[in-house]
C-alpha cells in the first residue's frame, strides 16, 4: 500500500512550457485535492474531485486545469507555466464519510516546481 | 470565504517544555478543525483532529482544544522532545458526508532545543 504517491518530484520549466502532474491514490479514496505550498503563505486549495470524472475549483485555480479520468489518478495541468506557478505542489485524498472518524486527508511528498 | 489565522509563525522551546498554537477563524459554520505536521521535505501528516460538537480532545502528548464562540482552536504539545519540530498547519472547514476542503492558516515553525 503505497498511499499517495506523485510525479515528477522535481521539475524545471521555461515560461510558456506546459505539464502535467500526476497523482495517484491506491486506496480507493473517492475525494481528491490539490494544494500548493509558498513561502509564508500555508497551502491554498487549487482544484478538488469529490469522485471519478467530476472536478471543482478551489481557492486559486486560475492557470491549471485538472481531470480524474480513473478514481485513482488526478491529473494537474499547467498549459502555459509562469513564474508565479513556481511552488510545491502537493495532493491529497480522503475516503467518503465522516471526516474525523478515519485519518483525514492523506498527503503525498509533493512535486517541487520551478519556473524560470 | 473561510480565513484562518495561525500564531505564532515561529516558536522555539526547550526540550521538555509545552508548546502551544492559536489558530481563529472566521466562518461560524465550520465544524471540523484538523492540525498537519509537515517535516522538512515530505507532505503534511495529520495528527489530531477535532469537530465542533467536542470542546477538548487529547491524544498522548498532543491536545486540541476548541471554543466555538469565539471561534479560536489551539493546539498543545506537552513534554516537548527535539523530533517535534517541525512546521505546524491548522485548518477549518465545514465538513460533510460529501466531503470537504480544508482552509489553511500559514504554519508555525517549531523548534525544540536540547
Amino acid at each position: 500500500n503505497a498511499g499517495v504517491t506523485q510525479t515528477p518530484k522535481f521539475r524545471v520549466l521555461k515560461t510558456g512550457q506546459s505539464m502535467t502532474l500526476l497523482c495517484a491514490q491506491d486506496m480507493n479514496h473517492e475525494y481528491m485535492y490539490w494544494y500548493r505550498q509558498d513561502p509564508g503563505m500555508g497551502l491554498r486549495l487549487i482544484h478538488y474531485s469529490v469522485g471519478e470524472g467530476t472536478t471543482a475549483k478551489g481557492e486559486v485555480p486560475d492557470g491549471y486545469n485538472v481531470s480524474r479520468l480513473k478514481k485513482q489518478n488526478f491529473l494537474l495541468g499547467l498549459e502555459s507555466a509562469a513564474p508565479s506557478q513556481t511552488s510545491v505542489y502537493f495532493c491529497a485524498s480522503l475516503e467518503a464519510g465522516t471526516p474525523g472518524l478515519r485519518s483525514g486527508q492523506y498527503f503525498g511528498p509533493g512535486t517541487r516546481l520551478l519556473v524560470l | 470565504g473561510e480565513n484562518v489565522e495561525q500564531h505564532p509563525s515561529t516558536l522555539s522551546v526547550q526540550e521538555g517544555d509545552s508548546a502551544v498554537i492559536k489558530c481563529t477563524y472566521s466562518d461560524s459554520a465550520s465544524n471540523y478543525f484538523p492540525w498537519y505536521k509537515q517535516e522538512l521535505g515530505k507532505g503534511p501528516q495529520l495528527i489530531i483532529d477535532i469537530r465542533s460538537n467536542v470542546g477538548e480532545k487529547k491524544d498522548q502528548r498532543i491536545a486540541v482544544t476548541l471554543n466555538k464562540t469565539a471561534k479560536h482552536f489551539s493546539l498543545h504539545i506537552t513534554e516537548t522532545q527535539p523530533e517535534d519540530s517541525a512546521v505546524y498547519f491548522c485548518a477549518a472547514s465545514i465538513a460533510s458526508n460529501s466531503g470537504y476542503a480544508l482552509n489553511f492558516g500559514k504554519g508555525t515553525s517549531l523548534l525544540v532545543t536540547p
